[in-house]
């Protein structure tokens, strides 16, 4: 069953600390997003990567990083300098073509206290 | 910057009310456009997109969406809305200039009393 997989559902950490969000697709999907979810504010777009070892920066990257090793992953770390981590973070993928919708994930729910 | 408004943020209906759910993107060129719904505990799914030809598109589950673009509007409605349809709705664009870039709007709540 092709699909995108977000590990883990839920995820804790404390202040300061790095954490990292894992993304797995295997639709064989060229690009691959991260976006982020807020209550009243919809989804704002954090980074995209429209091929291997190619990302770009999306609307609010700052405190972010992301790496594109694998057409198959691309994991999400929130770094200590993200003034404000906890939220629903979700991760996309699709064909790349110009009008291909997109394909989601379940979703991670980062806490940071 | 691209941006992509939604300016109804809950819409309360009755069962068998229309429903019209309002969004705007800025200017940037040639767009694409989509409507994605979140039922409750669920992922975004696609309802329906527009990236060129009859500017009257039809989705799934009854839901259609009329592109103006002298307006720059990508209204969604639904003649008969059901419980069912209960959901966060959320408008998306990209431009010609970035296509793989995709901008979403704040979203629309969406509350049927049945």
């Amino acid at each position: 069953d092709g699909g995108i997989t977000q590990s883990p559902k839920y995820l804790f950490r404390k202040e300061g600390q790095n954490v990292t969000l894992s993304c797995e697709q295997n639709l064989n999907h060229d690009a691959m997003y991260w976006y982020r979810q807020d209550p009243g504010q919809g989804l704002r777009l954090i980074y995209y990567s429209q091929i291997v070892n190619d990302f770009q920066k999306g609307d609010i990257a700052e405190g972010y990083s992301v790496s594109r090793e694998k057409k198959e992953s691309f994991p999400l770390t929130v770094t200590s300098a993200q003034k404000n981590p906890t939220a629903f973070y979700l991760c996309a993928s699709s064909t790349g073509q110009e009008n291909s919708p997109l394909h989601f994930g379940n979703g991670t729910r980062l806490t940071v206290t | 910057a691209q941006s992509v408004s939604q300016h109804n943020h809950h819409v309360i209906l009755s069962e068998a009310a229309s429903l019209e759910l309002g969004c705007n993107y800025s200017y940037g060129g040639t767009v694409n456009l989509f409507w994605y719904v979140q039922y409750p505990g669920q992922h975004l799914q696609l309802l329906l997109k527009y990236f060129s030809g009859d500017p009257l598109v039809k989705g799934i589950k009854g839901f259609e969406a009329e592109f103006i673009k002298s307006k720059f509007s990508f209204n969604l409605r639904k003649p008969s809305v059901q419980w069912s349809d209960t959901a966060e709705y959320f408008c998306a664009a990209s431009w010609y200039s970035s296509a793989s870039k995709i901008i979403f709007g704040s979203g629309t709540r969406l509350s049927i009393r049945p």
